[in-house]
């Protein structure tokens, strides 16, 4: 049982597109991530929600909004995808109970052309 | 503002043989946490160890030991006995007040290939 999951895996798609990726967890954790990996493998955080209330928004172009239903989802909507937008995005979790550390998802590969 | 520095773009090791994967960070925080991450060649990122700011003794778990000498700002971290599946890479990274839900800054990364 996979705890937290990403879909797609995989997401290659036009300029100008608007997509999303969403992501689950059923760790119960109470906080959530998305990360961005770039070609170089450099990581930075994006956003981190805290139950469904956003706590951390790094500079991060408004075409990226991402949106938490519930504890136990945090999903990644992106608007008029730019070449630039091309990286692995990586959502996580984390909560007091189980330790410091954040959990990952397997990431999901974003090819924009 | 907080940095995290590793400076060996890339490492080999001897099969069986020890490594030290080194991390410098820069933060004017009192409380601070410091992580290590593996990613393998399939993408996946796998936490390997913590310390806390305030731990007087250094973490280990298993093979992996943290190398923490606050005076020195440094956090390198130690794989004992590599093997094969040890080759990845290795990121170090912080975060303010010591937990993932506060802001993690990661650091560049380490390449790590065991030979043979």
């Amino acid at each position: 049982d996979t705890a937290v999951s990403q879909t797609p895996k995989y997401l290659v798609t036009q300029m100008g597109n608007d997509k999303s990726i969403k992501c689950e967890q059923n760790l119960g954790h109470d906080t959530m991530y998305w990360y961005k990996q770039d070609s170089k493998k450099f990581l930075k955080i994006m956003f981190s929600y805290n139950n469904k209330e956003l706590i951390i928004n790094e500079t991060v172009p408004n075409r990226f909004s991402p949106k938490s239903p519930d504890k136990a989802h945090l999903n990644l909507h992106i608007n008029s995808l730019e070449l630039g937008d091309s990286a692995v995005y990586f959502c996580a979790s984390s909560h007091p109970a189980t330790g410091p550390e954040a959990f990952f998802g397997q990431g999901t590969r974003l090819t924009v052309v | 503002a907080q940095k995290i520095t590793q400076t060996q773009p890339g490492m080999f090791v001897q099969e069986k043989e020890a490594v030290t994967l080194d991390c410098t960070y820069d933060t004017s925080d009192q409380s601070y946490g410091l992580f290590w991450y593996k990613q393998p060649s399939s993408g996946e990122m796998i936490f390997l160890i913590y310390q806390g700011s305030y731990d007087e003794q250094n973490a280990t778990e298993g093979r992996y030991s943290l190398n923490f000498q606050k005076a020195r700002k440094s956090a390198n971290l130690v794989i004992s006995a590599s093997q094969l599946g040890d080759s990845a890479m290795y990121f170090c990274a912080m975060s303010d007040r010591g937990t993932s839900y506060d802001k993690v800054i990661f650091g560049p990364g380490t390449s790590l290939s065991v030979i043979p």
